[in-house]
């Protein structure tokens, strides 16, 4: 256990589908990042929120929305999403943004019909 | 673009030999880490080492870091079957945002009992 959780573990949903993916940290960090992993790619980092405030978008299409409502929970909402969308999707977290170990959860497993 | 660069994409070794995956990047850095990940799980941060550190060890893992080569190696030293996973290096660079790390694609290390 990293104390970092993430639900659901697995998801499946149509492309007009609406859905939400939580990542819950129990280690008193302030900075908190969503990843996507794609079969064969390298981890791809997709939003930084430190101290509740969004300090990177790598550019990541609107159809995935963050939500960090305080530095323990992070969202990422989902709508209209793509077949390529699918993937694990990975959240961290760690004390600060400066880039030292990050905690990762064990991931939601995306799939898009 | 990917910073950090791992070799051999595959290692297959028997139990009790060691095993050594590198890692190349290619802008000046403050620190490089090591995770592992196990099939479909979050990643596990393994060891850091700083820019003025030349190697590091931590248990039956040896990190070594040669800045003037923009090269890092972590050596497994007497393999476990449950060392098999996939290995991850990951770089901050002076180039990337503060907090930012930028993940390899992995070597994937399978040990046979």
């Amino acid at each position: 256990e990293t104390g970092v959780t993430q639900t659901p573990r697995h998801l499946v949903m149509g492309m007009t589908n609406k859905k939400s993916l939580k990542c819950e940290q129990h280690l008193g960090h302030n900075a908190m990042y969503w990843y996507k992993q794609s079969a064969k790619k390298p981890l791809e980092l997709m939003f930084v929120y430190n101290f509740k405030e969004q300090t990177e978008n790598n550019s990541v299409p609107s159809r995935f929305s963050p939500e960090c409502p305080n530095s323990s929970h992070l969202f990422l909402h989902l709508h209209t999403l793509q077949p390529e969308d699918s993937a694990l999707y990975l959240c961290a977290s760690s004390l600060d943004s400066t880039p030292d170990e990050q905690f990762f959860g064990p991931g939601t497993r995306l799939t898009v019909l | 673009s990917q910073q950090g660069e791992e070799d051999p994409q595959a290692l297959s070794i028997q139990e009790g030999e060691n095993a050594t995956m590198n890692c190349s990047y290619k802008t000046s850095i403050n620190n490089l880490q090591w995770y592992r990940q196990n099939s479909g799980r979050g990643l596990v941060h393994l060891i850091l080492i700083r820019s003025n550190e030349r190697e590091k060890h931590s248990g039956r893992l040896r990190v070594t870091l040669d800045t003037s080569k923009k090269s890092s190696s972590l050596l497994i030293t007497a393999s476990r079957a449950a060392d098999t996973a996939s290995y991850f290096c990951a770089t901050d660079g002076y180039g990337g945002s503060q907090g930012n790390l930028i993940f390899g694609k992995g070597t994937k290390l399978s040990v046979k009992p």
